[in-house]
């Protein structure tokens, strides 16, 4: 069975503080995507990254990063400079390859609160 | 480029009525999943549906159901509503048949609540 654990419910910040959001995944499977996803008040799941399991390279985007790392089955998001418009929860998932059948596993969301 | 549209973007429905819900992919994309939201039980998969066939299921009682026509567009269904039923429905479509290789774009969703 896949899961997916997002320890921090609720992270709050000052505005140009820095933020991390930590994901442990748990699979089997050698074949695997994670994704990060963040969920504005509007209900949308707005797709930030996606990493499969064979890519390890981690990435600055802007004021995001990933860090990816097999060996602790971790996935942490970073945003550097954080704003307010940055509040907002945000999921980690897992997707298996089946090769022809997919879902996503979801964390339970880290809440931001970026304030002024 | 259009998004993902679900609608209605709100429902108010009485237990034990039945509700139908609509998603319209990406123009393009060919598989569809649902999802369900509630405070307590996160996000969980309801279908995922890829070229008319339902290809995965979640969880979830016979009560649940749904289609997809030739057009990609998909609906689900909920018979015998129950207040548990409330929730945030999300629709995600995908370019590529499982999703692997593509990430997963999401529709605003359809609030259910069931009075």
């Amino acid at each position: 069975a896949q899961k997916v654990t997002q320890a921090q419910t609720e992270i709050s910040v000052v505005e140009k503080e820095d933020v991390t959001l930590d994901c442990v995944y748990e699979t089997r499977d050698t074949t695997y995507y994670l994704f990060w996803y963040k969920q504005p008040p509007s209900g949308e799941l707005v797709f930030l990254i996606r990493r499969n399991s064979f890519d390890e390279q981690n990435e600055i985007s802007g004021r995001y990063s990933w860090n990816f790392q097999k060996s602790t089955s971790s996935f942490n998001f970073t945003i550097t400079a954080s704003q307010v418009v940055d509040s907002a929860v945000y999921f980690c998932a897992l997707l298996i390859n089946t090769g022809t059948a997919s879902k996503l596993t979801f964390g339970t969301g880290t809440r931001l609160q970026v304030t002024l | 480029k259009a998004g993902v549209t679900q609608t209605p973007r709100y429902l108010i429905k009485t237990r034990g009525q039945q509700v139908t819900l609509s998603c319209s992919p990406i123009s393009g994309h060919r598989s569809v999943s649902w999802y369900q939201q509630t405070p307590g039980q996160g996000l969980q998969f309801l279908f995922e549906y890829f070229s008319e066939t339902q290809r995965n299921k979640g969880n979830f009682p016979g009560r649940f159901s749904g289609r997809q026509f030739s057009n990609s567009r998909s609906e689900m269904n909920v018979s015998t509503l129950e207040l548990g039923d409330s929730a945030l429905y999300l629709c995600a479509s995908s370019l590529a048949g499982t999703g692997r290789s593509y990430g997963y774009t999401f529709g605003s969703g359809t609030r259910l609540t069931v009075v």
